[in-house]
């Protein structure tokens, strides 16, 4: 059946440093993918989303994912975090697991930043 | 353009009650959907609206329901509330068809007493 995990539920960093949030999903195909982030008490947020093409993509807030086939994995980066990231993160496919088009989301990846 | 709006922000309700939320996309939008967030089953799709149309349902008893209007406005309603409805409604709206993406209002927060 298809899913995505995200396998940290909460990562911490120190404002300046590099960050990347893992995702791995199961998918019959090569999905849509998507990275949304939400902050206490909002909606999502859209980062980025990847459909074809080059297997990196740029986001907005400076963040950046990569699609690797081979690993089932579209990991987000970022080289200096911000205070303002600190937020919930997650990964999503555009389809859910009977093919319908539905996102599935990840269980969340918790950021918190350190100054 | 406007984002996606969601009404009312916050809502209060008993069990046994029903509650009506309303969701508004962004302009020239036609698809609608609905997601529930809970702290232990995390973001569960409940249903999508497409040109009036529910064209996918997710895992929900038939007390969850919903409908869009002509205006692509959607608005979606709890029967019968049980505690374990109290969460946080997204709603999102999309249009590009070929590559799901879809755009998330800020959600209306749920609490059944």
């Amino acid at each position: 059946a298809q899913s995505v995990t995200q396998p940290d539920i909460h990562i911490t960093v120190s404002e300046g440093a590099s960050l990347e949030l893992r995702c791995n999903y199961s998918y019959g195909a090569t999905p849509y993918l998507f990275w949304y982030v939400q902050s206490p008490g909002q909606g999502l947020q859209l980062l980025l989303k990847y459909f074809s093409g080059d297997t990196l993509v740029q986001g907005i807030k400076g963040f950046e994912a990569e699609f690797k086939r081979s690993q089932s994995s579209f990991n987000l980066r970022k080289p200096s975090v911000h205070w303002s990231d600190a937020a919930e993160y997650f990964c999503a496919v555009g389809r859910d697991p009977t093919g319908r088009r539905a996102l599935t989301f990840g269980s969340g990846t918790r950021l918190q930043v350190q100054p | 353009k406007a984002g996606v709006t969601q009404t009312p922000r916050y809502l209060i309700k008993t069990r046994g009650q029903q509650v009506t939320l309303s969701c508004s996309p962004i302009s020239g939008h036609r698809s609608v959907s609905w997601y529930q967030q809970t702290p232990g089953q995390g973001l569960q799709f409940l249903f999508e609206y497409f040109s009036e149309t529910q064209r996918n349902k997710g895992n929900f008893p038939g007390r969850f329901s919903g409908r869009q209007f002509s205006n692509s406005r959607s608005e979606m309603n709890v029967s019968t509330l049980e505690l374990g409805d109290s969460a946080l409604y997204l709603c999102a709206s999309g249009w590009e068809e070929s590559t799901d993406t879809q755009y998330f209002g800020p959600g209306t927060r749920l609490t059944v007493l």
